[in-house]
């Protein structure tokens, strides 16, 4: 099953340019992560926000989350090329056991 | 070693085929998972090891069969599969109680039955 819904599916844009990505989800949960897949190869994680956590950053990554509204979004600054790829959120929901549930995912695309 | 590593990278089985995809992590994680993934879909969840003992199982047909070996170890057994079964294979660690640092996933294994 899916928990999240990712907005936009897909997403183009220049280098140097922003990339905004959404997610939403519909349980309470313990955190959320970020996770970056190359073309079919395995996710790489790229950073959790826990559910008392309202922003976080990494590098050119900065997280929001807000649990009132059961969302979070996902800022790449500066794109480069090289971060073309899918970005999916996933959810670790409370009271589900160990199991991360995954979002649909956006598709970015960076061109040179 | 900070890797999960999953073999073979790539399988073609037939649909009466035995065949069995292969998972190991080094860093101590006691966590282990199989997900399943289709073509520009997310992950989706199978199998759940905790402590080496299956935890969740999200119904998934008995054609695939999980096996935890030791704490380093996961199998996923395959048998009679149904060419809809064709998908990459994940498998992933945790660190099983601490909520705070995310999966490890391997490359996966891209299957296809014919």
């Amino acid at each position: 099953s899916q928990q999240g819904e990712e907005d936009p599916q897909a997403l183009s844009i220049q280098e140097g340019e922003n990339a905004t990505m959404n997610c939403s989800y519909k349980t309470s949960i313990n955190n959320l992560q970020w996770y970056r897949q190359n073309s079919g190869r395995g996710l790489v994680h790229l950073i959790l926000i826990r559910s008392n956590e309202r922003e976080k950053h990494s590098g050119r990554l900065r997280v929001t989350l807000d649990t009132s509204k059961k969302s979070s979004s996902l800022l790449i600054t500066a794109s480069r090329a090289a971060d073309t790829a899918s970005y999916f959120c996933a959810t670790d929901a409370k009271d589900a056991g160990n199991m991360l549930t995954f979002g649909g995912g956006t598709r970015l695309m960076v061109k040179p | 070693d900070t890797e999960v590593t999953q073999t073979p990278k790539h399988l073609v089985m037939g649909m009466t085929n035995k065949k069995s995809l292969k998972c190991e992590q080094h860093m101590g994680h006691r966590a282990m998972y199989w997900y399943k993934q289709k073509a520009k879909k997310p992950p989706e969840l199978m199998f759940v090891y905790s402590y080496e003992k299956l935890s969740i199982n999200e119904s998934v047909p008995s054609r695939f069969s999980p096996e935890c070996p030791n704490s380093s170890l996961l199998n996923l057994h395959l048998h009679a599969l149904q060419p809809e079964d064709s998908a990459l294979y994940l498998c992933a660690s945790s660190q099983d109680e601490d909520r705070y640092y995310g999966y490890t996933f391997g490359s996966g294994t891209r299957l296809t039955v014919v």
